[in-house]
């Protein structure tokens, strides 16, 4: 199986400010990452697909990069609705494991 | 409007089992690979099974051989059969499609739901 990690485990941010996020794949995944988008008592939602491409409907401040085994995902000019958990997941090969997640929280 | 409304959960002793549902609507659920994705309350995501289009299975090796997913296309539906029920199990339960062309990236999710297993 494919280990996802992330860091940081939390980052305390202001609005404003800009975050970035570091997701590592065990092997090689290519472009097969996604990031989601968790606030409390929610479903995700899919942020970054295919590593870099924005899912309809995200706003661009939100941003991906990466490629292999290492991963980003950059927000841009931090808002308050930003403030949550963002998992990566490979969806290179079954099992389409995820990271253990970031939470980003209030300064 | 395109939704995923998953049903099926509840408290369940140990050793049991339970059949959750997925039901969707506002799209051609025949054409999407579909998956099963659970957290336990406050942790983290684990993806647990996926089924494809021509309903080939896939699963975690947590759940292989106690989990049964299938698809009812004429329904518009998906279910997990979930037997051997322990502890661990114990988590809100997503349904969430993947868009044909996006990486498999999980694009759309129910709201959940949850399944406790306790004596």
């Amino acid at each position: 199986d494919i280990q996802m990690t992330q860091s940081p485990s939390s980052v305390s941010a202001s609005v404003g400010d800009r975050v970035t996020i570091t997701c590592r794949a065990s092997q090689g995944v290519s472009s097969w990452l996604a990031w989601y988008q968790q606030k409390p008592g929610k479903a995700p939602r899919l942020l970054i697909y295919a590593a870099s491409s924005l899912q309809r409907g995200v706003p661009s401040r939100f941003s991906g990069r990466g490629s292999g085994t290492d991963f980003t995902l950059t927000i841009n000019s931090l808002q308050p609705e930003d403030f949550a958990t963002y998992y990566c997941q490979q969806t290179k090969s079954f099992p389409f494991t995820f990271g253990p997640g970031t939470k980003v929280d209030i300064k | 409007e395109v939704l995923l409304v998953e049903s099926g959960g509840g408290l369940v002793q140990p050793g049991g089992s339970l059949r959750l549902s997925c039901a969707a609507s506002g799209f051609t659920f025949r054409s999407y690979d579909m998956h099963w994705v659970r957290q336990v309350p406050g942790k983290g995501l684990e993806w647990v099974s996926g089924i494809g289009v021509g309903g080939d299975t896939y699963y975690a090796a947590s759940v292989k051989g106690r989990f049964t997913v299938s698809r009812e296309d004429a329904k518009d539906s998906m279910y997990l059969q979930i037997n051997s029920l322990t502890v661990g199990d114990t988590a809100i339960y997503y349904c969430a499609r993947n868009e044909p062309g996006n990486y498999e990236a999980l694009d759309v999710w129910g709201q959940g739901t949850l399944v406790t297993v306790s004596s």
